[in-house]
């Protein structure tokens, strides 16, 4: 059972253009991460967000989680050639430890 | 360097003949995780160690065993492996608070044939 959903699955952009991914469930998690992989090589963690309705910004990227947990975006602002890879979601729950992941989001900026 | 490696990096295999995915940290983590990646499912969790010692299931661990005998180590067995064990395979581990912040080796291609 997919527990998260990410959307859109595939997304090629021009660089400099805006864009936004979506990570959904219909369960809550006590956590949530946002990882990011290049081909060959492994996920790299981007940013953890805790609390509902949190807010953080990594340079051209913002990421939001949901107020009831249960969701959470990620928006590059003037995305660069370089920002192209795999984007994943990870939802923890019950502070288990246990990591939940979308089935990922891939991104293609072009110059 | 804080790293997490995984050996071989590439395996190709035929029906049944065992085989060992070895998985190493230096970063004195005790959390180390073994996660399988297909297209379209993301990543799913094969097994996991919360210590040495201390292993537990994942979500996917039918045709699979580990061991912790090491804190530093944790190999991926596969006893007689099947086509259907082709995939990406990743090993993660953290530590303590943030076990929820995992950190990747870079994964080891597995194709049985």
């Amino acid at each position: 059972t997919q527990l998260l959903e990410q959307s859109p699955q595939f997304l090629s952009i021009q660089e400099g253009e805006n864009l936004t991914v979506y990570c959904n469930s219909s369960s809550v998690f006590s956590s949530l991460q946002w990882y990011r992989q290049e081909p060959g090589e492994g996920p790299v963690l981007l940013v953890t967000v805790v609390t509902g309705g949190e807010v953080k910004k990594l340079k051209r990227l913002t990421f939001q989680f949901g107020d009831a947990r249960k969701d959470s975006s990620l928006h590059i602002t003037a995305a660069q050639p370089g920002d192209t890879g795999l984007y994943l979601c990870a939802g923890e729950k019950d502070s288990s430890y246990k990591l939940i992941f979308g089935s990922g989001t891939r991104l293609l900026v072009r110059p | 360097e804080a790293q997490v490696t995984q050996n071989p990096r590439y395996l190709i295999t035929v029906t049944g003949k065992k085989l060992t995915v070895t998985c190493s940290q230096n970063m004195n983590h005790e959390y180390m995780s073994w996660y399988r990646q297909d297209p379209g499912l993301g990543l799913r969790q094969i097994y996991y160690s919360m210590n040495v010692e201390v292993t537990d299931k994942g979500d996917v661990p039918e045709g699979y065993k580990v061991s912790r005998k090491e804190k530093r180590n944790f190999p991926l067995i596969l006893e007689s492996p099947s086509p259907n064990q082709t995939s990406l395979y990743f090993c993660a581990s953290a530590g303590w608070p943030n076990y929820n912040e995992q950190f990747f080796g870079p994964g080891t291609r597995l194709t049985v044939l």
